[in-house]
């Protein structure tokens, strides 16, 4: 079965300071897609990136990091010099295959303070 | 990319009625999925609705409860059904364009007074 792990359930950082959220993922195929959303207070789900698992490269955009490790079953997310603008939920989420249903993770609430 | 519709985007129902929130996608795709997100939870798959077949429902998801229609490859609807206070959530249409990201519609936030 396919679980997703977040354990963090909120962070609290200052602006401009750097954060990483964790996402521990479970999964017995080798084949499958990692996602992280963001979900600010108006509740749409915005997406982030994919990352599918055969393709280990590290991946920057713009203040936006993602860290993806099958040695470890991890795909952490690193927001660097956060911003008042970054504060939301954080979801990470699983799909064994392609095209098909999301697993969720609990969800990480990022507050980022001025 | 797929660009969704998803209304209403909030409503405040009666328990014991009904309400049914509909998805448009702007290109025809395989598979729409419908997700709940209850207060201050996460995202979880109610049903997987094909064109031409019954949706496959999740487990602790019945078919009376969320009845879904499927008419053509662009279009879903999912009906609430008998609502009370508990199915007060945030209910929201996937789809999958084979291409790269699961898009999401902007959400129906529904309070069951």
């Amino acid at each position: 079965a396919q679980k997703v792990t977040q354990a963090q359930t909120e962070i609290s950082v200052v602006e401009k300071e750097d954060v990483t959220l964790d996402c521990v993922y479970e999964t017995r195929d080798t084949t499958y897609y990692l996602f992280w959303y963001k979900q600010p207070p108006s509740g749409e789900l915005v997406f982030l990136i994919r990352r599918n698992s055969f393709d280990e490269q590290n991946e920057i955009s713009g203040r936006y990091s993602w860290n993806f490790q099958k040695s470890t079953s991890s795909f952490n997310f690193t927001i660097t010099a956060s911003q008042v603008v970054d504060s939301a939920v954080y979801f990470c989420a699983l799909s064994e295959e392609y095209g098909n249903k999301l697993v969720f993770g609990a969800g990480t609430i990022l507050r980022v303070k001025s | 990319s797929a660009v969704i519709s998803q209304k209403p985007s909030r409503d405040i129902c009666q328990r014991g009625t009904s309400l049914t929130i509909q998805c448009q996608v702007d290109s025809q795709v395989t598979m729409m999925f419908w997700y709940r997100q209850q207060p201050g939870q996460s995202l979880t798959l109610i049903a997987t609705a094909n064109q031409g077949s019954e949706a496959t429902y999740e487990s602790g998801f019945v078919i009376d409860k969320f009845p879904i229609s499927r008419p053509n490859l662009t279009f879903s609807t999912l009906t609430v059904s008998n609502m009370s206070p508990e199915d007060s959530s945030i209910y929201l249409c996937s789809v999958d364009t084979r291409a790269a990201e699961a898009f999401f519609g902007q959400g129906t936030r529904l309070t069951v007074v």
